[in-house]
């Protein structure tokens, strides 16, 4: 069964620093990845997804991920936080080859302190 | 701009009572799933249609829940009768299976049970 582990629940960082997210999941195929972000009291917003190709993505809002098949790992980054990025990510992995459901981590909650 | 809609957004009812909540999924989607998020378990994936049909409802307790889709334009999930430890946000996500997809998620249906 696949499987998705976010092993920070919460990190901390200045705005204007870098961010970098960890996400690595379980699963013996290629998988689809995705990073979502939710603001309280809202739901799930896409940032961005991985289905082939090149292993850099990019996302919504200055958003990166980059997959690693050695690693079984597909990190979230930004280079430069702002405050409103503040919220709640989640890293998911959905089955291949025409049919998914996706399975969320537990998720990570990103402070920013000015 | 095209969105997934629940309703309601809040729902405050007593042990013991009926509870119903409404997604309308994207029009032309044709896979929805029900998710419930809590602070303890994190987003557990209840239930899930394709093409209206249920393929999954396994995550769900079967003795009070139920989710249907009576059309393309309507999912319901019931709780009956509802407990405490229901108290959770509901969430109604839907997509297009196939390459390139994602779940588009609704704003969620807050339910506290008293």
């Amino acid at each position: 069964a696949q499987s998705v582990t976010q092993p920070d629940i919460h990190i901390t960082v200045s705005e204007g620093a870098s961010l970098e997210l960890r996400c690595n999941y379980s699963y013996g195929a290629t998988p689809y990845l995705f990073w979502y972000v939710q603001s309280p009291g809202q739901g799930l917003q896409l940032l961005l997804k991985y289905f082939s190709g090149d292993t850099l993505v990019q996302g919504i809002k200055g958003f990166e991920a980059e997959f690693k098949r050695s690693q079984s790992s597909f990190n979230l980054r930004k280079p430069s936080v702002h405050w409103s990025d503040a919220a709640e990510y989640f890293c998911a992995v959905g089955l291949s080859g025409g049919s998914y459901i996706p399975t969320f981590g537990r998720g990570t909650s990103l402070i920013v302190h000015p | 701009d095209a969105r997934v809609t629940q309703t309601p957004r809040h729902k405050v009812t007593e042990m013991g009572q009926e509870v119903t909540m409404r997604c309308q999924p994207i029009l032309g989607h044709n896979t929805v799933f029900w998710y419930r998020q809590t602070m303890m378990q994190g987003l557990e994936l209840l239930a899930y249609f394709r093409n209206r049909a249920p393929l999954d409802d396994s995550g769900m307790p079967k003795d009070r829940f139920s989710a249907e889709m009576p059309d393309a334009t309507l999912a319901t999930l019931k709780i009956q009768p509802s407990e405490p430890r229901d108290s959770a946000v509901y969430f109604c996500a839907s997509g297009d299976l196939g390459v390139n997809t994602e779940a588009f998620f609704g704003q969620g249906t807050r339910l506290t049970v008293v």
